[in-house]
This record gives C-alpha cells, structure tokens and sequence, in this order.
C-alpha cells in the first residue's frame, strides 16, 4: 500500500525553524519528483517546494523562497522540508505529495498533478 | 500566476441531485493542464480528475470533468453520502501550480 506520512510539525515562535520529515513507502522513491503543500486554518491550498527525484532539481514559492530548504534522502524513503525564519504567515498544514511531474526529452520540465498525500503535519507560528 | 476562481462557495444538494463545479482561471491553461482534487474535513486531499477530464485510479465514473482554455467543469452525477465534501481545483500547466479557494457541496 503506498503510504507517505508526515512529521516534525509544532509550534515555534517566530524567526523559529523547524525540519518536517515525510517518509514514504510502497513505492519507489526515486522514482518521482516530490511536492510540498500547505493549508492555512481554514483557507485553501498552496504549493510550497517541489523535489526532483536526485534531489538537484529544486523550485519554491515566492512567498517561501530564501527561507525554507526542501531536501530528500532515497536510501531512508524520506523527503524533508526545513523551514527557518517562520512567520505566522506559514501557520498551516503541511502536507507532503507524490508529484507527477517529470523531464521530458528536449522539452524539459513538465509539470504535472499530485496523486498521493499524506495526512500532514501541523506547523503553528506564534509567541 | 494564474488564479483560479471557483464558483459556487457552497453547493447545497440532497443524495442523488447532480452536483455542477466551475474554475475559471484568469488565463488559458496551457494543454488543459487542470486537476481536481475532494478533501474531506481533517483528511489529505484526494485527486479525482487530471487532465481535465481524466479520472484517476479508482475514482467511480459519476464524477466526470470537462472545459478548456480557462473554463473548466467538474459534474458530480449523483451525489452519494460519501461525496460531501470541499472540491479544489488546481491548473499545473504553469508555473506555480495554483489552487482554487474550493467548492463546498453540502447536504442541503
């Protein structure tokens, strides 16, 4: 059954950091580029980072960029998002998903939608 | 970034009605690069349609999307029990991938 399930959320005052960890299993890693999503209480959904599946491959949101660092570790099935500098801004639930998106040949990057999430892990920003 | 807009907030409807969702995204979504996705409360959101009108692994067939450009529809056949829930949509042929602010379909 493939399965990914978040942790490492909290709440931290902000300027605080904190590394959420997803660990995977039922399926090959390496295979896939891996996202990053959070919901703020009550609010939609926005796409936070993404990571290619050699983990050189990288992008983020603006609203994120500079600040926080996504990372993976396919020997340990896990994809990481470490977030410093935090705002209460970033309060939210962070999920992590399997991201469709691949590299197609001459054309690059082709961004593609998210089929697997986990149940995600609660960041809360306040002093 | 394209912003998506969906329309209606909340959908109020009894089991068995047919339940109609728009996105209308603020400028053409190249090759209909458009999901849908259902999220229950406290629960990961789920994907139903890519493509656009593509239903993914699993998803029953009363759930059908359509559209292109910057029109998009996702029709909910017959409502079952199971199917209240928040929908959002997301166009991911640009970047950043976009949400919706989502529709809520509620037992009327």
């Amino acid at each position: 059954q493939e399965h990914l399930a978040e942790s490492g959320g909290g709440l931290v005052r902000p300027g605080g950091s904190l590394r959420l960890s997803c660990a995977a299993s039922g399926f090959t890693l390496s295979d896939f580029y891996m996202s990053w999503i959070r919901q703020a209480p009550g609010k939609g959904l926005e796409w936070v980072s993404y990571v290619g599946p050699d983990g050189s491959d990288t992008d983020y949101a603006d609203s994120v960029k500079g600040r926080f660092s996504i990372s993976r570790d396919n020997a340990k099935n896990s994809i990481y998002l470490q977030v410093n500098r935090l705002r209460p801004g970033d309060t939210a639930v962070y999920f992590c998903a399997r991201d469709l998106s691949f590299i197609y040949p001459n054309e690059g990057l082709i961004l593609r939608a998210f089929d697997l999430w986990g149940h995600g892990t609660m960041v809360t920003v306040s002093s | 970034e394209i912003v998506l807009t969906q329309s209606p907030g909340t959908l109020s409807l009894s089991p068995g009605e047919r339940a109609t969702l728009s996105c209308r995204a603020s400028q053409s979504v190249i090759r209909s690069s458009l999901a849908w996705y259902q999220q229950k409360p406290s629960q990961a959101p789920r994907l139903l349609i890519f493509g656009a009108s593509n239903r993914a692994t699993g998803i029953p067939d009363r759930f059908s999307g359509s559209g292109s450009g910057t029109d998009f529809i996702l029709s909910i056949s017959r409502l079952e029990p199971d199917d209240f829930a928040v929908y959002y949509c997301q166009q991911y042929g640009s970047s950043p991938r976009t949400f919706g602010q989502g529709t809520k379909v509620e037992i009327k």
